[in-house]
């Protein structure tokens, strides 16, 4: 069975500060996807990674694939009250056209 | 990209009865997935609806609780079957479609359904 975990599952810090989350599995995912979910609406796709290594930028938010496509990071710089929501990461099922989502990390940034 | 509404966008509905949820696509769209979301809690996917054949059910859920139709390439609905407060949640419908540079999954705003 093919899991992501997130890690930390809630993050509560002050605008401005730094802060990196985690999706880890013991399974090789061809691709990782990263996606964004705000109060009353869907996720929305930030990125995919698709490389061993591969690093991503959009705008403060890095986004970095592990070589051995087991793990990625999202990596936020200087964090704004607008990055508050919830991110989940995503991967291909190898066994079935679907996707596999991660426990998901709840982000609240405090102004 | 795909641009998906849904109806309704919340309920709040009695024990034992029914609801359905339904789910537009602006594209034709071979897969529609649906999922669920507990308060707080990531996705969980209840299956895959393919145009002109019956839906896949992931392990846990059933035809019987979440029948889902899936007349044509643009269109599908869920119920929610026999509801109890168990089943509160949002409800999601997903589809792939082709992205920038791969196939993405676009979803749509939800449904948030409370059970009484």
């Amino acid at each position: 069975t093919q899991l992501l975990e997130q890690s930390p599952q809630f993050l509560s810090i002050q605008e401005g500060e730094n802060l990196t989350v985690y999706c880890n599995s013991s399974s090789v995912f061809s691709s990782l996807q990263w996606y964004r979910q705000e109060p009353g609406e869907g996720p929305v796709l930030l990125v995919t990674v698709v490389t061993g290594g591969e690093v991503k930028k959009l705008k403060r938010l890095t986004f970095q694939f592990g070589d051995a496509r087991k793990d990625s990071s999202l990596h936020i710089t200087a964090a704004q009250p607008g990055d508050t929501g919830l991110y989940l990461c995503a991967g291909p099922s190898r066994s079935a056209s679907k996707i596999i989502f991660g426990s998901g990390t709840r982000l609240s940034i405090r102004p | 990209s795909a641009v998906i509404s849904q109806k309704p966008s919340r309920d709040i509905c009695q024990r034992g009865t029914s609801l359905t949820i339904q789910c537009q696509v602006d594209s034709q769209v071979t897969m529609m997935f649906w999922y669920r979301q507990q308060p707080g809690q990531s996705l969980t996917l209840i299956a895959t609806a393919n145009q002109g054949s019956e839906a896949t059910y992931e392990s846990g859920f059933v035809i019987d609780k979440f029948p889902i139709s899936r007349p044509n390439l643009t269109f599908s609905t869920l119920t929610v079957s026999n509801m109890s407060p168990e089943d509160s949640s949002i409800y999601l419908c997903s589809v792939e479609a082709p992205g920038q540079v791969f196939d993405e999954q676009y979803f749509g705003p939800g449904t948030r359904l409370t059970v009484t």
